[in-house]
């Protein structure tokens, strides 16, 4: 079974500046997909940013970045220049490819963006 | 493009009575799944339909149930209310499921048991 781990409960930053939330899993499959999730009080669940994990290549989405490091099994998010708006629990979640495939997301980082 | 739509919102239910609640996917996709999400246990997968047939199943009692129409719209039932039921119901669409492209949300149905 694929297991996520988010060891960070919460986090602070201040407005402009740079923050990175970590991430690792744990799993026997060697293809799969990997996932931050925004969830902002509003509830829904907005996908931030995908990672595949045949491609070497980290993935980029405007002011979001991974570092995805696949023998360590270590997915972090990188928020650059912070802004209000990314206030938000973010999750990493897990998927292996295929039919009958699911998410198995971590248990969430509360990030609190100071003015 | 809508996204995905969950009503109801709000539901307040009593304990022992049972709850449907729906979702309707985003137009063409055809896989949909429902989480759970609860402070103490966090999001935790319930099961997903595709073409009408459930293809993956969580761990959770046979209270909880659901079914998709040919239309791709699916709901979810709870029998037998518990209190332990009251959570944020989420509910996500893909095109096909495990296609590495994500989920797209619901805004989800926050359930109360009394």
């Amino acid at each position: 079974a694929q297991t996520v781990t988010q060891s960070q409960p919460e986090m602070s930053v201040q407005e402009a500046e740079t923050v990175t939330l970590s991430c690792t899993y744990d799993t026997s499959e060697s293809n799969y997909y990997l996932f931050w999730y925004k969830q902002p009080p509003s509830r829904q669940m907005i996908l931030v940013i995908r990672q595949e994990a045949y491609k070497q290549q980290n993935a980029t989405e405007n002011r979001f970045s991974v570092n995805f490091q696949k023998a360590a099994k270590s997915f972090s998010l990188k928020i650059s220049d912070s802004q209000l708006g990314d206030t938000a629990m973010y999750f990493c979640a897990f998927m292996y490819t295929g039919a009958n495939s699911k998410l198995t997301f971590g248990k969430g980082i509360t990030l609190s963006v100071r003015p | 493009k809508a996204g995905v739509t969950q009503t109801p919102r709000y539901l307040i239910k009593t304990r022992g009575q049972q709850v449907t609640l729906s979702c309707s996917p985003i137009s063409g996709h055809r896989s949909v799944s429902w989480y759970q999400q609860t402070p103490g246990q966090g999001l935790q997968f319930l099961f997903e339909y595709f073409s009408e047939t459930q293809r993956n199943k969580g761990n959770f009692p046979g209270r909880f149930s659901g079914r998709q129409f040919s239309n791709s719209r699916s709901e979810m039932n709870v029998s037998t209310l518990e209190l332990g039921d009251s959570a944020l119901y989420l509910c996500a669409s893909s095109p096909t499921g495990g296609d590495g492209y994500g989920y797209t949300f619901g805004s989800g149905t926050r359930l109360t048991v009394v």
